[in-house]
């Protein structure tokens, strides 16, 4: 089935760092979105990306498009203690007709030193 | 700002047993969604509904689970009879008709006991 590899797993870094992780897959999607799931809630949408190349910010976070529309990286600048959760890109396959059906990637859980 | 609610946030039910999970989408919202997240794994996709259908469903979506929309406001699954595997995170998600963005509800754990 269709899948998005997503790396790092897990990170552990020293507050202040950046961080970058990306997903990757053999299908081309239409639309690819980050989310950050806190412990016990829900994803939170963090940042969508429509267009091939397409180069997001919101705030400290910097997401792009692949070119080829297989991939997508996310980057935090500058990471604080709140930046604790595990985040997820997810995408929606080109083709997919109307049902907006998002494949996730396993998430990678960033947490922060003080 | 508008949200997706789910309830309950916790239901905890004996193996067999019939459970019903509920969702009010947001309110201007036309496509609905059914994601379950085992403990410790990826969010995967159950089942999308609109037009007062399903529009696709997944492999987990077997005859076990139902889907409905019994009034203007909530969006329901359905798990006939239980397994111990169904414990899962169960999140209900909805876009607007103009979108490709799906927001999420905090979930509903199910414990299957």
């Amino acid at each position: 089935g269709q899948q998005l590899n997503q790396s790092p797993q897990s990170m552990f870094i020293q507050e202040g760092e950046d961080v970058s992780m990306n997903c990757t897959s053999s299908s081309i999607f239409n639309t690819w979105l980050w989310y950050k799931q806190d412990p016990g809630e829900g994803p939170v949408l963090l940042i969508a990306l429509y267009k091939a190349g397409e180069l997001t910010s919101n705030g400290r976070l910097t997401a792009q498009f692949g070119i080829t529309r297989k991939d997508s990286f996310l980057n935090i600048s500058a990471s604080i203690p709140s930046d604790v959760g595990i985040y997820f890109c997810a995408g929606q396959l080109q083709g997919s007709g109307n049902t907006g059906k998002l494949i996730f990637g396993q998430g990678t859980t960033l947490q922060v030193k003080p | 700002e508008p949200e997706v609610t789910q309830t309950p946030s916790h239901q905890v039910t004996q193996m067999g047993q019939e459970v019903i999970l509920r969702c009010v989408p947001i309110s201007n919202h036309l496509y609905f969604y059914w994601y379950r997240q085992i403990l410790g794994q990826k969010v995967e996709f159950l089942v999308s509904f609109y037009n007062n259908e399903i529009s696709e469903k997944s492999e987990i979506f077997d005859d076990q689970f139902s889907v409905e929309r019994p009034d203007g406001s909530n969006f329901t699954l359905k798990i006939r009879s239980t397994k111990l595997e169904d414990s899962a995170m169960y999140f209900c998600a909805s876009r607007d008709r103009g979108g490709n963005i799906q927001y999420f509800g905090a979930g509903t754990r199910l414990s299957v006991l």
